[in-house]
């Protein structure tokens, strides 16, 4: 059975660090991309970044380029995001997910239960 | 950016109604195209795989079609576990993977 099960939110001050991780089992981790998805407080889903599954290709949307990082430790089975910089507009409940294979063009099908990032002083 | 436009924002209906939600994308993205249905609180969950294939667990009386830049997603026979919000994504350019706003289907 494909489990994801993410941790690492909480509350963080503006300009603030977090690094998220996803624990990944049922499944060969090194085959498949990995994708974090966010959706802040009562909107809705916004694609964050997607590592393939050899870790040599990542991908981010705009709004957080430059400010998170995204990784794989093969050897943990687990996924991570670190995020630096954090701003109000980052607060949301963090997705990891797993695509259906091992690059990109591939659907989202197994997601994790989310965790909470709230940014706020 | 490809847009992707759900239609209707939100929609009710009773047990039994037959519904369809559209979702019409900026530019041509093939097939690749995925729904997905939120219930509050919980994670979404794949539905449908390349615009039409229904995922292993998933009621039959889910199906979608489409191609290219318009696709729809249609409940027979709506059931009360269905209200929920419905997303479409496109999963043709990761620069950005983009969803719909999503659809929230309610009890009438």
């Amino acid at each position: 059975e494909v489990q994801l099960v993410e941790s690492g939110g909480g509350l963080v001050q503006p300009g603030g660090s977090l690094r998220l991780s996803c624990a990944a089992s049922g499944f060969t981790f090194i085959n498949y991309a990995m994708t974090w998805v966010r959706q802040a407080p009562g909107k809705g889903l916004e694609w964050v970044s997607t590592i393939s599954g050899s870790g040599d290709n990542t991908y981010y949307a705009d709004s957080v380029k430059g400010r998170f990082t995204i990784s794989r430790d093969s050897s943990k089975n687990t996924l991570y995001l670190q995020m630096n910089s954090l701003r109000a507009e980052d607060t949301a409940v963090y997705y990891c997910a797993k695509e259906g294979g091992s690059s990109v063009y591939y659907p989202l099908d197994y997601w994790g239960q989310g965790t909470l990032v709230t940014v706020s002083s | 950016a490809i847009r992707m436009t759900q239609s209707p924002s939100s929609l009710s209906a009773s047990t039994g109604d037959r519904v369809t939600i559209t979702c019409r994308a900026s530019q041509g993205v093939s097939n690749y195209l995925a729904w997905f249905q939120q219930k509050p609180g919980r994670a979404p969950r794949l539905l449908i795989s390349a615009a039409s294939t229904l995922q292993s667990g998933v009621p039959s009386r889910f199906s979608g079609s489409g191609s290219g830049t318009d696709f729809t997603l249609t409940i027979t026979y709506v059931q009360s576990e269905d209200f929920a919000t419905y997303y479409c994504q496109q999963y043709y350019n990761y620069s950005p993977l983009t969803f719909g706003q999503g659809t929230r289907l309610e009890i009438k």
